[in-house]
């Protein structure tokens, strides 16, 4: 079990530009989950997908926002033209089916847009 | 409109003794409640959890409580350990986690020798 594994761990862009997070689940987990955190909140809920589907988005991720999870392991959160409000931790979970509500959550990929 | 509230910031807490986290939500559909715990730099770690139908599990020095009428749950580490020391957050689901979890503010736990 090596985890949830999540990369790149800091990212720093300028307004405008378009980034990628990838996320590595636990290997026998279906479920994976995108959240946002930002400073003195608790995670917010972005997405959710069973295998490769994408079952769960939260009016939190706008237009500019993506994920994918094309063969039901590895996903990717892309953010298009960012804005400073993106800037936060984004968060991968994931989890086995049946829901017992435990995520297993990497160390998060922390944004920072000038 | 935040459904699952923390409303302490932080506590401070002399080891040994007992702490208890507060948490209080708003949305009467979540039937799953859990605390994870989270060390600077690292990602949340499940702690425990309650289903509604209950109203008290334990786990080691780990107890978590469920009042439905009330809309409170808590958190009791008993006696608490320097280790202890990390933010708390409390979180909530419905709908068998399809919606994912509602997470509150958190709470930082301070264990003091």
């Amino acid at each position: 079990d090596t985890g949830v594994s999540q990369n790149p761990r800091h990212k720093i862009t300028k307004r405008g530009q378009n980034v990628t997070f990838r996320c590595d689940p636990i290997s026998e987990h279906n479920r994976l989950y995108w959240y946002r955190q930002t400073l003195g909140q608790g995670p917010e809920f972005l997405t959710y997908f069973q295998n490769e589907a994408q079952l769960e988005k939260s009016r939190l991720l706008s237009d500019r926002f993506s994920a994918e999870r094309p063969k039901g392991s590895f996903s990717t959160l892309e953010i298009q033209r960012t804005e400073q409000g993106d800037s936060a931790m984004y968060l991968c979970a994931s989890s086995r089916g049946g829901f017992t509500g435990e995520l297993f959550f990497g160390e998060g990929s922390r944004l920072t847009v000038l | 409109d935040q459904q699952v509230k923390q409303n302490s910031p932080s506590l401070s807490v002399q080891e040994g003794r007992i702490s208890i986290l507060n948490c209080d939500y708003t949305n009467s559909m979540f039937d799953y409640f859990l605390w994870y715990k989270k060390y600077p730099a690292e990602g949340p770690t499940f702690l425990i959890s309650i289903s509604s139908i209950k109203d008290k599990n334990e786990d080691g020095r780990f107890t978590v409580f469920l009042n439905k009428s009330a809309k409170h749950l808590s958190l009791h580490i008993v006696p608490s350990q320097p280790g202890d020391s990390a933010v708390y957050f409390c979180a909530a689901s419905r709908r068998g986690g399809a919606d994912g979890l509602t997470f509150g503010k958190g709470t930082h736990l301070i264990i003091q020798p």
